[in-house]
């Protein structure tokens, strides 16, 4: 089955431990995303890639790290996480060529930092 | 820059219609719709570049207006199954590191009633 697959769904840890939310898409995509989403606020874009070794910020990067070394994976790390992380987060892929497909979504990973 | 949705919520009967609007203060190169019900990952409805080109969801009309930057999405006949919050999202310049660089507006809540 087509999907993007991120780990884990829930997620509570304390302020400044190093923490890691896998993504992995099977479709061969090109382009992958990473977004929270928080109330009132819609969806924002942390981190954005277009291929391997390409990445680029999105609207909110401050406290966030992405890589991304092969094509299925795009994992997001936060190295020091604070409260204000707290949120829902999305992680999504779409074929490329310049946008003309959608993107699908993993099925989200709600974080806690206490 | 957010893109700017209206209305914020939308209460419909079922078989009525909506339009929910989308505006950016940038020139936009496409135009995504995405809806997402409640506990659930976004889910791709519709693109719409500024070409013209559209792809998406067969029961799902949209329109861009290149002179506003502006896209609507027309619901008609609404069923129960189309509730749920709607999001824009738009990608605003053309080609090199740009595209895959999408930014949500704030949502749309549509329930329809029975």
């Amino acid at each position: 089955e087509a999907q993007v697959t991120q780990n884990p769904r829930y997620l509570i840890t304390v302020t400044g431990k190093k923490l890691t939310v896998t993504c992995s898409q099977n479709m061969n995509h090109e382009y992958m995303s990473w977004y929270r989403q928080d109330p009132g606020l819609g969806l924002r874009q942390i981190y954005y890639s277009m291929n391997v070794e390409v990445t680029d910020k999105g609207d909110v990067p401050e406290g966030y790290k992405v890589s991304r070394k092969e094509k299925r994976n795009f994992p997001l790390i936060l190295e020091s996480p604070s409260p204000n992380q707290t949120s829902l987060y999305f992680c999504a892929s779409s074929p490329g060529e310049g946008g003309y497909y959608g993107y699908t979504f993993g099925s989200g990973t709600r974080l806690t930092v206490v | 820059q957010q893109p700017v949705q209206s209305p914020q919520a939308v209460i419909l009967r079922e078989g009525e219609d909506a339009v929910i609007n989308c505006s950016s203060s940038k020139a936009l190169y496409s135009v995504h719709w995405y809806r997402q019900k409640h506990g659930e990952a976004p889910v791709f409805l519709m693109i719409l570049l500024k070409g013209g080109e559209q792809k998406g969801h067969e029961k799902i009309s949209a329109s861009f207006n290149k002179k506003k930057q502006q896209s609507s999405l027309y619901l008609t006949a609404s069923q129960l199954s189309y509730s749920g919050t709607y999001f824009c999202g738009t990608e605003s310049h053309g080609g090199g590191t740009s595209y895959g660089k999408l930014t949500f507006g704030q949502g749309t809540i549509l329930t329809v009633h029975p």
